[in-house]
């Protein structure tokens, strides 16, 4: 079946670190992928999309790159902060017209330390 | 513009007592969903509509039932709750057709003793 797999957290780094969250999928056509924020208490908000092979999504300083040869969409920002502490959700969409069937991962938690 | 909202915040329920989950959005959209957030297993979709008057199935539909008699809001229901429905429930919406963006409710935490 259709799936995302992420790196398991939580992940704990310092202020200016670089940040990698790993992010796996698995489709059976082609899919579109995101990435969701989860701040402390509200619900998850789009950080960023990409729809087809090779196309990179970015907002905030974030950004993904969409691998179709490595079927990946990695999560990385090369200077994090402290207001950067929340989940964060890799999903996809398998069929770009319907949007009712969008698969989440479980999910990583970042603290980001002063 | 509040977004989508949702009440309650947090409930804790006996089992096999029955409740109902409000979920309002102010932003004209035609696509709503139900989903419930469990550690390690992300979010998993429930039911959702893709219209007023419209309901459908998703992932793990068995043991709730869902109305869209108005296009702003999307009820849950529980009618008879089970320890294995302890989640965070999450309400979201969009455009519809075309339109990735999803938006989300704060959640409501619901325990079942």
């Amino acid at each position: 079946g259709n799936s995302v797999t992420q790196m398991e957290g939580p992940v704990t780094l310092s202020e200016e670190a670089f940040l990698t969250i790993n992010c796996t999928y698995t489709a059976t056509g082609y899919p579109s992928l995101f990435w969701y924020v989860q701040y402390p208490g509200e619900g998850l908000q789009l950080l960023l999309k990409a729809t087809k092979a090779d196309d990179k999504g970015s907002n905030k300083g974030f950004e993904a790159t969409y691998r179709k040869e490595t079927t990946s969409f990695h999560l990385e920002k090369g200077s994090v902060q402290v207001s950067d502490s929340a989940v964060y959700f890799c999903a996809l969409i398998l069929t770009p017209r319907n949007n009712n069937d969008m698969r989440f991962g479980a999910g990583t938690r970042l603290t980001v330390k002063p | 513009n509040a977004g989508v909202t949702q009440t309650p915040k947090f409930r804790v329920l006996k089992t096999g007592q029955s409740m109902t989950l409000l979920c309002a959005q102010d932003m004209n959209h035609e696509y709503m969903y139900w989903y419930r957030q469990d550690p390690g297993m992300g979010l998993r979709l429930i039911h959702y509509s893709v219209g007023e008057g419209t309901t459908a199935k998703g992932e793990v539909p068995d043991g709730y039932n869902v109305s869209r008699l108005k296009k702003q809001n999307f009820l849950l229901g529980l009618e008879s709750a089970a320890p294995s429905q302890t989640s965070v429930y999450f309400c979201a919406s969009s455009y519809g057709i075309s339109s990735y963006e999803q938006y989300f409710g704060p959640g409501t935490r619901l325990t079942v003793t």
